[in-house]
């Protein structure tokens, strides 16, 4: 059974970077073509999708947050990683990985338990 | 491209039906052309119960079913039990130029 957890900080201060990890069991990130994503949730806007990663090395991002997102892969630790350069209190929400059922984006499967970023 | 407009509550009974509505523009739908569906309940990640329109994935009940037509995709829900009190999302995708997903600004359905 695939499952994925979310880790890092619960706080990060404005103008800083955002960096989480999502570990993934039951699963190889590089079988199959599988987007792997992280998502959004703030009470405001609702869910988010923020981007995508395959390990073909394809990555796709959300247009709005392109310019600050960067999705890696480590495929020796079966991980995927998010990072947000410049946050601002708009980027304070729950923040989801997680994985297509099939290799097309919007088909989400399974799904980390969520974890909240503060932006303060 | 917009997000999708839902109904910001929906309400039933023990038993009945009820229809979610998710409202695009005309050629997000054409462009996207796939709806999914996802249920949450407080504190939980979304759980998707609808992908490719109408198709629903192993485990989930057959009471819920959806359509798609022209700028609108639905959902149903028939047999409304206590525990389909949640929040629901529409999810437009299959975008091959793009990439990317539109989100619905989700539905709390109370069972009352």
């Amino acid at each position: 059974q695939v499952q994925l957890q979310e880790s890092g900080p619960g706080l990060v201060k404005p103008s800083q970077t955002l960096s989480l990890t999502c570990t993934v069991s039951g699963d190889s990130v590089t079988s199959g073509n599988y987007p792997w994503s992280w998502l959004r949730q703030t009470a405001g806007k609702g869910l988010e999708w923020i981007g995508s990663v395959q390990a073909v090395g394809r990555t796709n991002y959300n247009p709005s947050l392109k310019s600050r997102v960067t999705i890696l892969l480590d495929t020796a630790k079966n991980q995927f990683s998010l990072r947000v350069t410049s946050v601002t209190a708009a980027d304070t929400a729950v923040y989801f990985c997680a994985r297509d059922s099939t290799s097309l984006t919007g088909e989400w499967g399974y799904w980390g338990q969520g974890t909240p970023v503060t932006v303060s | 491209q917009s997000a999708l407009t839902q109904p910001a509550s929906v309400s039933g009974s023990p038993g009945q039906s009820i229809t979610i509505s998710c409202t695009g523009s005309s050629s997000d739908f054409r462009n996207y052309g796939l709806v999914s569906w996802y249920q949450q309940h407080p504190g939980e990640a979304p759980r998707l119960i609808i992908l490719e329109n109408t198709n629903r994935p192993s485990g989930i009940s057959d009471r819920f079913s959806a359509s798609t037509s022209d700028n609108t995709a639905s959902l149903t829900i028939s047999g409304l039990q206590a525990e389909d009190e949640a929040d629901y999302y529409c999810c437009l995708y299959g975008n091959t130029q793009t990439s990317d997903v539109i989100f619905g600004g989700g539905t709390t359905l109370a069972v009352l």
